[in-house]
């Protein structure tokens, strides 16, 4: 079945560096590709997402390529602030799959100032 | 335009109990996804509702069960609760139908079985 692996473990930082998260997937056809991101004691919001190979999603200075090649979405951002810890999700949704999202399993991020 | 919205926000229920969590969707509409969310964990499918009718089941038993309404709000259902059901619940709306339309979620329903 469909499914995303993200990295392992919290991903600690200090502000203004550069931000990396690694997502692959694995599906059938041609999903398309989101990431999310989850502030503390809320729901989750759509950060960016890319809907074919090689479209580039962005959003608040994240960014994300749809790699077919390699099967992998990663997120990046240049210089991440304080405001940016929270919690990423990787997420794919398959056309074939009514519209289900199916998601990694998430990377905390924690920006230290 | 109102967002999703989702009631309770807290929970506690003892094991072996019944719980009702509900749902309003976004203005307009008409597909509501359910998801769970484990500690720790990135949410998990349960089902979908398009035109009143489940359309589409994750990997749940069937103590998990929904309705959806005519104005588009939905409840998740959960029977015969167990400690692992505790976990975070959201939903989210979406128009267009099940094969399209972006997800809006809602802030969830923290949901703790003692």
């Amino acid at each position: 079945g469909d499914s995303v692996t993200q990295m392992e473990g919290p991903v600690t930082l200090s502000e203004e560096a550069f931000l990396t998260i690694n997502c692959t997937y694995t599906a059938t056809g041609y999903p398309s590709l989101f990431w999310y991101v989850q502030y503390p004691g809320e729901g989750l919001q759509l950060l960016l997402k890319a809907t074919k190979a090689d479209d580039k999603g962005s959003n608040k200075g994240f960014e994300a390529t749809y790699r077919k090649e390699t099967t992998s979405f990663h997120l990046e951002k240049g210089s991440v602030q304080v405001s940016d810890s929270a919690v990423y999700f990787c997420a794919l949704r398959n056309r074939r799959g009514n519209n289900r999202l199916a998601f990694g399993k998430g990377n905390q991020v924690v920006v230290i100032p | 335009e109102t967002g999703v919205t989702q009631s309770p926000t807290h929970l506690i229920k003892t094991r072996g109990q019944q719980v009702t969590l509900r749902c309003s969707s976004q203005s307009g509409h008409n597909t509501v996804s359910w998801y769970q969310q484990a500690l720790g964990q990135g949410p998990q499918f349960i089902f979908q509702y398009y035109r009143e009718e489940e359309n589409g089941r994750g990997n749940f038993p069937p103590r998990f069960s929904g309705l959806q309404f005519p104005n588009y709000s939905s409840e998740l259902n959960v029977n015969a609760l167990e400690l692992d059901d505790s976990a975070l619940y959201l939903c989210a709306s979406s128009l267009g139908g099940p094969d399209s339309g972006e997800q809006y979620f809602g802030p969830g329903t923290r949901l703790t079985v003692t």
